[in-house]
């Protein structure tokens, strides 16, 4: 168990659809990055967020935006679904402080399928 | 971001040390050397981490030698709960996006 919650666990959207996924970090992470990760390969870095800022950002189009709450929770939303949004989405949360960020634990992820 | 190679799969039998050796050639000073382990619809989960020389933990060694542009995991005495996804990944701790995944290996345990 590492601490990082996600809902929902499973999705099911129709191409066009918007959709929103939530994140809660592990006690004393302040940082929040999401992964895509489709059947087969490895997860794909989309963004992470530091102090409620985006704080870095993969090759993914501007439809794939977030936030990050005060008390570091996080939402991952996708704009104008298509079916290859159809993936794992991972969250992992981390703590960054003077001297690096420390080591990045990942929620149980949630599964979007677009039809 | 230093990229990393990995062979695809591997097969083991039940009881038997297991060796996933990583090359990540253009690995930069900062750099860390990260493992994780992947099991079917589930996060990532951190297994060990690492510098430089040996790195222990109570589930796995890291392997670095004096160059650092590999690496190998060593998972003693493997059991089938040990099947899974195993990723190598390099980055500097200070990154903002420092984890790049590539397609890990499949290690497959056999009774």
């Amino acid at each position: 168990e590492t601490g990082v919650t996600q809902s929902p666990t499973h999705l099911i959207k129709t191409r066009g659809q918007q959709v929103t996924l939530r994140c809660s970090s592990q006690s004393g992470h302040n940082t929040v990055s999401w992964y895509q990760q489709a059947l087969g390969q490895g997860p794909q870095f989309i963004f992470q967020y530091y102090r409620e800022e985006e704080n870095g950002r993969g090759n993914f189009p501007p439809r794939f935006s977030g936030l990050q709450f005060p008390n570091y929770s996080s939402e991952l939303n996708v704009n104008a679904l298509e079916l290859d949004d159809s993936a794992l989405y991972l969250c992992a949360s981390s703590l960054v402080r003077t001297g690096g960020q420390e080591t990045q634990y990942f929620g149980p992820g949630t599964r979007l399928l677009v039809l | 971001l230093a990229k990393t190679t990995q062979p695809i799969s591997m097969d083991s039998y039940e009881g038997q040390e297991v060796n996933i050796t990583c090359s990540h050639n253009n690995i930069a000073t900062n750099d860390y050397i990260t493992w994780y382990q992947q099991f079917p619809s589930q996060g990532p989960r951190f297994i060990i981490q690492g510098y430089k020389t040996k790195v222990t933990n109570e589930v796995a060694s890291l392997f670095i030698p004096a160059d650092r542009k590999s690496s190998t995991l060593s998972l003693p005495r493997v059991s089938l709960s040990d099947t899974a996804v195993y990723y190598c990944l390099v980055g500097d701790k200070a990154g903002a996006n420092n984890l790049f995944f590539g397609t890990g290996t499949r290690l497959t345990v056999i009774p």
